[in-house]
């Protein structure tokens, strides 16, 4: 399977807990995006990468969040001292040149903050 | 703020027939639109992009429209067919250089065999 890969699928933690989040993408592929769901509403921006350097970043990314893509392949996203409206569908895409028709979105990672 | 609406949270369509999801944005700033399509438990698929400076693309069974002046965009799928059940998701990147992408909430359709 050559596809956006997410790792894993479904979390639970309890608050204030620490957790990280992986995004293999598509090999080739230079661009990799954050995203995340809540219920209800459509995906929101997080954090975008064009190899290792981390060039957008939405005001939603408070402090407890990071984000790094060492070496311009797989990502990371971690929360720290999660909170429940935490809790949400974190979604990761990647693509090659500018959206498109080339770039795919993962299954995303279920997170649920008790 | 909703810089992209989808005003309709669901729309329901005999199959064969046509569906039309509608789209309004209000940042006069987008250039480039977008529609994903996206099943339970998967992350959203690509489907049709326009670009603002065309009123109109094509794939398939699936068109898109663009009314500039009205901040309107819509998506056609004709005919529709049960595999279309789903929900849909318009997004709009701004001009700029900008590799962010607003989405709106979404329609969900049914198409009903």
């Amino acid at each position: 399977d050559t596809g956006v890969s997410q790792d894993p699928r479904h979390k639970i933690t309890k608050r204030g807990q620490n957790v990280t989040f992986r995004c293999d993408p598509i090999s080739e592929h230079n661009r990799l995006y954050w995203y995340r769901q809540t219920l209800g509403q459509g995906p929101e921006f997080l954090t975008y990468f064009q190899n290792e350097a981390q060039l957008e970043k939405s005001r939603l990314l408070s402090d407890r969040f990071s984000a790094e893509r060492p070496k311009g392949s797989f990502s990371t996203l971690e929360i720290q001292r999660t909170e429940q409206g935490d809790s949400a569908m974190y979604l990761c895409a990647s693509s090659l040149e500018v959206w498109g028709a080339g770039a795919f979105f993962g299954q995303g990672t279920r997170l649920t903050v008790v | 703020d909703q810089q992209v609406k989808q005003n309709s949270p669901s729309l329901s369509v005999q199959e064969g027939r046509i569906s039309i999801l509608n789209c309004d944005y209000t940042n006069s700033m987008f250039d480039y639109f977008l529609w994903y399509k996206k099943y339970p438990a998967e992350g959203p698929t690509f489907l049709i992009s326009i670009s603002s400076i065309k009123d109109k693309n094509e794939d398939g069974r699936f068109t898109v429209f663009l009314n500039k002046s009205a901040k309107h965009l819509s998506l056609h799928i004709v005919p529709s067919q049960p595999g279309d059940s789903a929900v849909y998701f318009c997004a709009a990147r701004r001009a700029g250089g900008s590799e962010k992408l607003v989405f709106g909430k979404g329609t969900k359709l049914t198409v009903n065999p």
